[in-house]
């Protein structure tokens, strides 16, 4: 059971927006900054969003972040089959360090 | 650029050792040195990390089992697992863990492609 929860599925069809949530506590998602990892079938996560919003080169802006009390969003808009994978969230906790979100699996209808 | 290496599979009870060869980066520079797993099906787990000063930090359900340790001549770090069990069995990705204005954060930059380790008899 992950200290960051996030819907274990989502889904939306190409073109659509679509929303992964992200629910945490004040020692964690309420007190730091969230990160958001994608990762396609049998590769690596790659980060996707820093510090709450922040896109790292090359990262397209239909990616986005929010953060509000102790949840976080990410947001995908012009869905594409590409981005069918899993994404994480990602947060330091003033107690067990850092913690991963338990994944959500994005199918692109 | 970084590339796990190690064996694929361990017998349990035995430790898993690992090791993680950086390129194009020195270890003596800003970043923490991390391993991250992952089970056969199931989400990302964080292990551990250590700057080049020896300052680690260390998931506390792993804490009493796990070592991570530099070498700044051969530019690798490695983690140790030690009286591993089926439940340890994993792809062990290692990673730079980056700080922000000299505070931890989960910002995990620069993977490897991950290495699957078996525990198994």
């Amino acid at each position: 059971q992950s200290v960051l929860t996030q819907p274990p599925s989502a889904s939306g069809a190409p073109g659509q927006r679509v929303t992964i949530s992200c629910s945490g506590s004040s020692s964690n998602i309420g007190s730091k900054y969230v990160y958001w990892y994608q990762q396609l079938p049998g590769t690596a996560p790659k980060l996707l969003i820093s510090r709450n919003d922040q896109r790292p080169s090359g990262v397209p802006d239909r990616f986005s972040g929010s953060k509000s009390g102790t949840s976080a969003s990410l947001a995908i808009s012009g869905l594409r089959s590409e981005d069918e994978a899993d994404y994480y969230c990602a947060a330091w906790d003033d107690s067990v360090f850092a913690v991963f979100g338990g994944g959500t699996k994005l199918t692109v209808l | 650029y970084l590339q796990e290496s190690g064996p694929g599979l361990v017998e349990p009870s035995e430790t898993l050792s690992l090791t993680c060869t950086v390129s194009g980066y020195s270890i003596n520079l800003g970043y923490y040195w991390g391993w991250i797993r992952q089970p056969p099906g199931k989400g990302l787990e964080w292990i551990g990390s250590m700057f080049h000063s020896g300052a680690a930090y260390y998931n506390p359900s792993l804490r009493s089992r796990v070592t991570i340790s530099l070498d700044t001549s051969k530019n690798q770090f490695s983690l140790k697992m030690t009286s591993v069990t089926a439940a340890d069995t994993a792809v062990y990705y290692c990673a730079t863990e980056d700080t922000f204005r000299g505070l931890m954060t989960t910002s995990f930059d620069y993977w490897g492609q991950g290495t699957l380790v078996t525990v198994s008899s």
